[in-house]
C-alpha cells in the first residue's frame, strides 16, 4: 500500500530565512510525487511535481524539490521565505495516470517577521 | 480558463438528513476524483471517474455515500442519512491524462457541517 510521511506537523520560520519541508513516501512501483499548498478556507493549489527525468524539480513561487529514491524523499525547499507563504503543505504520492492520490498529514508553515 | 469549481462552499444540514454536493471540473478534463478532508483523517481519496469507465469507488465509507457523473462532465455527491462524522471538506479535482501523467487539480471544496 501506497503511504506518505510528513514528520513535521508544525514549522516556525522567520521571512527570509531558508525552508525545508519533509516528505517520505512508500510506494511500489516508479512514484508520481506532488507538493500541494492549502491557505485557510482555501483548496489545494499544486506547487510543482515530479514524474521521471530531472530529480530537481522547480515550482511556483520559487520552491523546488528533489526526488531521492535511495532514501525515498521528496523534500520541499525555498532559500528565502515570504510571509505569504505561511500555510499548510502538503506531499503526496500517486501511480500515474488516473491514480488515486495518497497524502501526508500536511505541515503547517508559520512565518514570523 | 476556469479553475474546478464546487456548490455550496459551505452547507449546514441536520443529521439524517440527505445532501448532494456539486462539482464542475475544468472544461476537457476527462477524469474527477473526490476527496474528504477531516480533522481525524487527513485527506482521504473517496471516489473518481475517468471517461466512460466504471468507476473506482474504493473509497467510499459506507454504501451512504454515491456519486455520479453526468455526460462526462459534472458530477454529484451524494450522502445519505448524514451522521456527524460526515462533517468534513470535500474536495473536488479534476485531471486531462495526456502523455502518461495525470496532475489533479483541486476546487476550492465544501465545508459539511452535519448538526
Amino acid at each position: 500500500a501506497q503511504s506518505v510521511t510528513q514528520p513535521d506537523i508544525h514549522i516556525t520560520v522567520s521571512e527570509g530565512a531558508s525552508l525545508e519541508l519533509r516528505c517520505n513516501y512508500s510506494y511500489g512501483a516508479t512514484p508520481y510525487l506532488f507538493w500541494y499548498v492549502q491557505s485557510p478556507g482555501q483548496g489545494l493549489q499544486l506547487l510543482l511535481k515530479y514524474f521521471s527525468g530531472d530529480t530537481l524539480v522547480q515550482g511556483i513561487k520559487g520552491f523546488e524539490a528533489e526526488f531521492k529514491r535511495s532514501q525515498s524523499s521528496f523534500n520541499l525547499r525555498k532559500p528565502s521565505v515570504h510571509w505569504s507563504d505561511a500555510a499548510e503543505y502538503f506531499c503526496a504520492v500517486g501511480g500515474g495516470t488516473a491514480s488515486k492520490l495518497t497524502f501526508g498529514t500536511g505541515t503547517r508553515l508559520q512565518v514570523t517577521l | 480558463g476556469a479553475g474546478v469549481s464546487q456548490s455550496p462552499s459551505n452547507k449546514v444540514t441536520e443529521k439524517g438528513k440527505d445532501v448532494e454536493l456539486r462539482c464542475d471540473p475544468i472544461s476537457g478534463h476527462t477524469a474527477l476524483y473526490w476527496y474528504r478532508q477531516s480533522l481525524g483523517q487527513g485527506l482521504e481519496f473517496l471516489i473518481y471517474f475517468q471517461g466512460n469507465s466504471a468507476p473506482d469507488k474504493s473509497g467510499l465509507p459506507s454504501d451512504r455515500f454515491s456519486a455520479e457523473r453526468t455526460g462526462g462532465s459534472v458530477s454529484t455527491l451524494t450522502i445519505q442519512r448524514t451522521q456527524q462524522e460526515d462533517s468534513a471538506v470535500y474536495l473536488c479535482a479534476s485531471s486531462l491524462i495526456q502523455f502518461g501523467t495525470d496532475t489533479q487539480y483541486f476546487g476550492p471544496g465544501t465545508r459539511l457541517t452535519v448538526l
